[in-house]
Order: C-alpha cells, then structure tokens, then sequence
C-alpha cells in the first residue's frame, strides 16, 4: 500500500529564505505527484503537479521537483514571505487501480516570520 | 468561474440525525470524491464516483453514503452520525482521461456530531 511521507511536520523560518520541503512515497509506480497548500480554515489549493515523465515543474517563486526511482519529491519556495504560512501538502496518484485515488502526506506546516 | 462548492460549511449535529453535505462541481469534470482530514491521518478518501450511477469505496467509507445521479453533484450522506465522524469534509472533482490531471477541492465543511 502506497505510503506518503512529509518531513519536516513543521517549519518556521525568517523572511526571505530559500526552503526546501521534502516528501516521500513507497511506491515508484505512479501517475503524478501534486503539490498543495492549505490554509487554516480553507480548502486545498493546487500548487504543482509532476507527470511521472517530468522532473520538475516551476511556478513563480515555487518549483517542485520529481525523482520516482527514489520515491522522494521536493518542493523549494525561494525568497519565502509571510503570506507563504500554510499547510503544504504532496499527493501521489497511484499508477494501478481503478480508483486513481491520491494518497496524501500528513503535511509540512510552514510559518515565515515577518 | 471554475470551481466546487460545499454546503454546510459548518455543521454542528447530534448523534443520530441524519444529514447530507452537499457537493457541486462546475467544471463537468467526471470524477467526483469525498476525503475526510483528521490531525495525524491526513485526508482519507471516503468515497469516489467516475461518472454518472457509478460509485465506489474509499478507504473509510463504514458510516456514509454517496449518490451520483447528475454529473455536477456528489453528496455525502449519514444516515446515523456518531461523534467518531467529527472531522473536516473535503470534497474533491477531476477530468477522467490518461494524464489524470490536478484535482479540484472544495472549501470543506467542518463536522462537529456531539
């Protein structure tokens, strides 16, 4: 059974720092890996998402990156500002099943210090 | 604008009242899914349905019930709520095809059953 692990839980950093937040999966054989954040209180807002023949993918300040064979993706948000404190979020897409359900990591809890 | 929509947002129940949160996609996307959030478990699926009359389980799906009888609408039943379902619903829509592309959320309906 595909198992998503996100580390750190959380993180707390000074204003305009490069990050990086890690995630990774048991399961090589995937469709797609997704990338969200979640504010308190809200939904879930997609942020990236890697097809399993990409390597990376890059939106604005945010870029994730994909490497199946070692089950690990990562998402690195350059010059973090305080509106960037959220819940991120990584999801895989399982490659088998009918379902095509994503499996979720328990989140990396951000918080960027003004 | 594109996007899903959940009704209540909140919702305070006692034990044993029925109730049905809806959810409404306009984006005639054919996969439609409900997760629930929970501190420490992440967002589990519940149920999820690939098109019209066409359901299925998730991995928790003991206590609900789902129906799909228009391809916008996909609502999540309880027929008897018991405080264990306390939690956060999301509910979630995309395109079918081979690129099984991003998944849409709703802004989720915060369950409290006393």
């Amino acid at each position: 059974k595909q198992e998503v692990t996100q580390i750190p839980a959380a993180l707390s950093v000074p204003e305009g720092e490069n990050l990086v937040l890690n995630c990774s999966f048991t399961d090589s054989a995937i469709y797609n890996l997704q990338w969200f954040r979640q504010d308190p209180g809200k939904g879930l807002t997609s942020l990236l998402l890697i097809q399993s023949s990409q390597r990376e993918q890059t939106s604005g300040r945010l870029n994730a990156s994909l490497d199946k064979s070692s089950g690990r993706s990562t998402l690195y948000i350059a010059a973090s500002q305080p509106g960037d404190s959220a819940t991120y979020l990584c999801a895989v897409t399982p490659y088998s099943g009918s379902a095509r359900q994503l499996t979720f990591g328990s989140g990396t809890q951000l918080t960027v210090l003004p | 604008e594109a996007q899903v929509t959940q009704n209540p947002r909140y919702l305070i129940t006692v034990t044993g009242k029925k109730l049905t949160v809806t959810c409404s996609q306009n984006m005639n996307h054919e996969y439609m899914s409900w997760y629930r959030q929970d501190p420490g478990l992440g967002l589990r699926q519940i149920y999820y349905s690939m098109n019209v009359e066409v359901t299925d389980k998730g991995d928790v799906p003991e206590g609900y019930k789902v129906s799909r009888k228009e391809k916008r609408n996909f609502p999540l039943i309880l027929e008897s709520p018991s405080p264990n379902q306390t939690s956060l619903y999301f509910c979630a829509s995309r395109p079918e095809g081979p690129r099984y592309n991003e998944q849409f959320f709703g802004p989720g309906t915060r369950l409290t059953v006393l």
